[in-house]
Parts: C-alpha cells; sequence; structure tokens
C-alpha cells in the first residue's frame, strides 16, 4: 500500500506570492492533517479535514486553507507568503478504528521564502 | 502553539547504550504515539499506545503509556548510529487533533 505523498517536496518562493501544497493520503484514509514544522516552534497544527470538511484548526492566520477532495486528497494554500512561512509543511493521513486513530506522515514539502 | 514537555532535548550516547526519553503533558490523553524523523523526512510512526499501563515493544524499542494518562517513555536499547534522528512524542485525547512533543535529538558515537 503506497504511504502518504506530498508534493513538490521543494519550493522557493518570494515574499506577497502564493502556494498551493498537495497531499495524498493513504488508501482508505479519509482523515488528513497539516502541520507546519519549523525549529523555532517544533510540530504545529494547521487544520485536519475528514470527508470534505475541516473538523479541527490551528493557531493560524487565515493566509492559511486548506481543501478536501472526494477522493481524500487534499491541498494546502498559504497566501501573501511572508518570510516567517519558511518551513517543513507535513502531511499525515489516519483512519479512526473505534478508539484508535494514527497518523502516518508524508516525506513534507520544504517551502523557502525569499 | 500548544507542544508536549518532551526530555532530554539532546543526548549524545555511545553506540550500544541503553536510551531513555519521556514527554508529559498537563491534559489526560487516550493515545500517545512515538515518532522517528531523519533529516528532510517526514516523521516515521514507531509505536502507538492506547491504554494506561500500555507497554508496547518494536524491536529495540519499549514504550509506555503512563498510568496517569498524562505521560509517556520510549526506551531504546543497545543503540545503534541508524537510531540517530529526532524522537517526537504525540498525544491526542480523541478530538483527532494530535499535540506534538518538542523532540529529542539523538546521537550515536559510533
Amino acid at each position: 500500500k503506497a504511504g502518504v505523498t506530498q508534493t513538490p517536496r521543494y519550493l522557493i518562493k518570494t515574499r506577497g506570492q502564493q502556494v498551493t501544497l498537495s497531499c495524498s493520503p493513504i488508501s482508505g484514509h479519509r482523515s488528513v492533517s497539516w502541520y507546519q514544522q519549523t525549529p523555532g516552534q517544533g510540530l504545529q497544527f494547521l487544520f485536519e479535514y475528514f470527508s470534505e470538511t475541516q473538523r479541527n484548526k490551528g493557531n493560524f492566520p487565515g493566509r492559511f486553507s486548506g481543501r478536501q477532495f472526494s477522493n481524500s486528497r487534499s491541498e494546502m494554500n498559504v497566501s501573501t507568503l511572508e518570510l516567517g512561512d519558511s518551513a517543513l509543511y507535513l502531511c499525515a493521513s489516519s483512519v479512526s478504528t473505534g478508539t484508535k486513530n494514527i497518523q502516518y506522515f508524508g516525506a513534507g514539502t520544504r517551502l523557502s521564502v525569499l | 502553539g500548544q507542544q508536549l514537555n518532551q526530555s532530554p532535548q539532546s543526548m549524545f550516547i555511545q553506540e550500544g547504550e541503553d536510551v531513555s526519553m519521556n514527554c508529559t503533558s498537563s491534559s489526560i490523553f487516550n493515545t500517545w504515539l512515538w515518532y522517528k524523523q531523519d533529516p528532510g523526512e517526514g516523521p516515521v510512526l514507531l509505536i502507538a499506545l492506547y491504554k494506561a499501563g500500555e507497554l508496547t515493544s518494536n524491536g529495540r524499542l519499549t514504550a509506555q503509556f503512563g498510568i496517569t494518562r498524562k505521560d509517556s517513555f520510549l526506551n531504546i536499547s543497545a543503540s545503534i548510529p541508524s537510531d540517530v534522528g529526532i524522537y517526537f512524542c504525540a498525544g491526542n485525547s480523541g478530538t483527532y487533533k494530535y499535540i506534538f512533543g518538542t523532540g529529542t535529538r539523538l546521537k550515536v558515537l559510533a
């Protein structure tokens, strides 16, 4: 079974631009979560989608948005990029079995904002 | 954002030594997960724990779900050079939102 696939792996953008990242979850997983990872802040939760609906949201500004499609693939968009948005963006997919909910991560998209 | 307290932050050990790290929370969790992350890659799941007191092993790795449900521990026995990386704990209280630890950076000296 293929793992979580994130594209692209690397991106370089300039301030003010916008960017879209893509995540294809493990087959059968309906929940997709997005995280931002920086050396100073660690792994910070952005949002989680399930069946095309955002279920949870972290404390990020409205410039960060996402969506999920009917095939569970998800995209994350960041508008009006700032230097501080440079980070590794990780996507995790999960499936719940009763009370068990395990997240599996993709390799991430490394975004550099110049 | 919210993070779990994970310690130690980093450690240098000799190959063959055992390693212990832990994670504490102010909240009660239903699930604890432990991940390892190599540079430039996403975290890879090592062990999942689902109930208080649970002790689970994965090869040389053993993790425990604390009985208070506010902490978890990871032990690595007989460390080898490929154990190098950053280890993260993550807790979930049933809301599908995981809170991650600050990470333990492990370096193994051959």
